[in-house]
């Protein structure tokens, strides 16, 4: 079974100072390994995704995100925090022969002028 | 290019009816996927449909059903309705069969109220 862990339930950052959100996951095989946000009323919006390569990933609006293989993580950062970035935030997984999408809690970000 | 779209956005049902919510795939997206977002439960797989086939299977009692159109349209249904359905229902589409490094879109959801 895939399972997907966002340790945070909020994280408070002021704007300008960097943003890290969490995200551990347990996968057979080789994850893939994705990002959404989540606007108040509106669905998720994709913000990037892991498949293989550079552990680096960047992907829309300034995010970027980390792939540890050892660590079994998949943390998400934006260097400079904006206000609009307030959010709920999802991590999800899948494995290579899996067809499902497995999310994580979410965590909420509060960015703070 | 026009996003996932979910008719309708807000619904409003009480105990024992049924509800039938519906989703428009990005065009030339041929895999549906159907999400239940409640807050604590979080977000959980419903179903998803390929070319007109459900393919996958969350672990849903069988209130749940759904279907998708030769157009890859797609509906979900919810017969019977319980307090606990309440929730924000969100529909995804992928270009192809999701799996791997398929990346799904989502729609704005539906968000269904029981009473």
């Amino acid at each position: 079974a895939q399972s997907v862990a966002q340790p945070e339930d909020q994280v408070n950052v002021a704007e300008g100072n960097p943003l890290t959100v969490k995200c551990t996951y347990s996968v057979s095989g080789n994850p893939y390994l994705f990002w959404y946000v989540q606007y108040p009323n509106r669905g998720l919006q994709f913000l990037l995704k892991y498949i293989t390569g550079d552990n680096l990933v960047k992907g829309s609006y300034g995010f970027e995100a980390e792939f540890n293989k050892s660590q079994t993580s998949f943390h998400l950062k934006k260097p400079s925090a904006l206000v609009s970035d307030s959010a709920l935030y999802f991590c999800a997984v899948r494995g290579a022969a899996g067809n499902k999408l497995t999310f994580g809690g979410g965590t909420r970000v509060l960015v703070k002028p | 290019k026009a996003g996932v779209t979910q008719t309708p956005r807000y619904l409003i049902k009480t105990r024992g009816q049924q509800v039938t919510l519906s989703c428009s795939p990005i065009s030339g997206h041929r895999s549906v996927s159907w999400y239940q977002q409640t807050p604590g439960q979080g977000l959980q797989f419903l179903f998803e449909y390929f070319s007109e086939t459900q393919r996958n299977k969350g672990n849903f009692p069988g209130r749940f059903s759904g279907r998708q159109f030769s157009n890859s349209r797609s509906e979900m249904n919810v017969s019977t309705l319980e307090l606990g359905d309440s929730a924000l229902y969100l529909c995804a589409s992928s270009f192809a069969l999701a799996g791997g490094s398929e990346t799904q879109y989502f729609g704005p959801g539906t968000r269904l109220l029981v009473l």
